[in-house]
């Protein structure tokens, strides 16, 4: 069965930084390609970022880019987000979701439950 | 505003067939990317209900179908059901953007 596990979120102030883990279980993790998809309290969803099964392609959504750095280790089976000078439009929950082998054709088949960022001062 | 458009809210009786549209342009849709389609029941995580423009994952009833032309593509719903009301979402890949987009969601009341 597959399972992924979020941690790491809370409370933070503007200007600092958080680091959030997904712990992935149930498949061949260095196989495939894993992602960040956020949701703001009552809004839509808006992918964040994704990283291919080797760590060889990485992209970004233009609001997190130069910020938010996504990173694996297959060792671990674990994906991270590490998320500095966060702002209060990131506030979300934070999703891992899995993807797919192929980059370009990414779509989500699992997700796990999410991890909540609230950036309050 | 979302890359690909989809319309807030639609509604339909129970046994009754509504389609979900989700426009984009030729940087996502229109340049041959794929279509997929989310269910996010409230206060759920968002479920993979389509991929591949009409695929349905293991487990997805047939009541549940994709479709695509151009630079749009449709999510289908036949024989409605209680519990199909929920929030559905569109996604694809972006070539300007380099990365994955999704619709604003569609609100589905069942009435």
């Amino acid at each position: 069965e597959v399972q992924l596990v979020e941690s790491g979120g809370g409370l933070v102030q503007p200007g600092r930084s958080l680091r959030l883990s997904c712990a992935a279980s149930g498949f061949s993790f260095d196989d495939y390609a894993m992602h960040w998809v956020r949701q703001a309290p009552g809004k839509g969803l808006e992918w964040v970022s994704g990283i291919n099964y080797n760590s060889g392609n990485i992209g970004y959504a233009d609001s997190v880019k130069g910020r938010f750095t996504i990173s694996r280790d297959n060792a671990k089976n674990s994906l991270y987000l590490q998320m500095n000078s966060l702002r209060a439009e990131d506030m979300a929950l934070y999703y891992c979701a899995k993807g797919e082998q192929q980059w370009l054709i990414n779509y989500f088949d699992y997700w796990g439950q999410g991890t909540l960022v609230t950036v309050s001062s | 505003q979302s890359v690909l458009t989809q319309p807030p809210s639609v509604s339909g009786a129970p046994g009754q067939r509504v389609t979900i549209s989700c426009t984009g342009s030729s940087s996502n849709i229109g340049a041959g990317y794929y279509v997929h389609w989310y269910q996010q029941l409230p206060g759920t995580a968002p479920k993979l209900l389509i991929y591949g423009n009409s695929n349905r994952p293991s487990g997805v009833p047939d009541r549940f179908s994709g479709s695509k032309s151009g630079t749009s593509a449709s999510l289908a719903i036949t024989g409605l059901q209680a519990e199909d009301e929920a929030d559905y979402y569109c996604q694809s890949y972006d070539s300007s953007l380099s990365g994955w987009v999704f619709g604003g969601g569609t609100k589905l009341t069942v009435l």
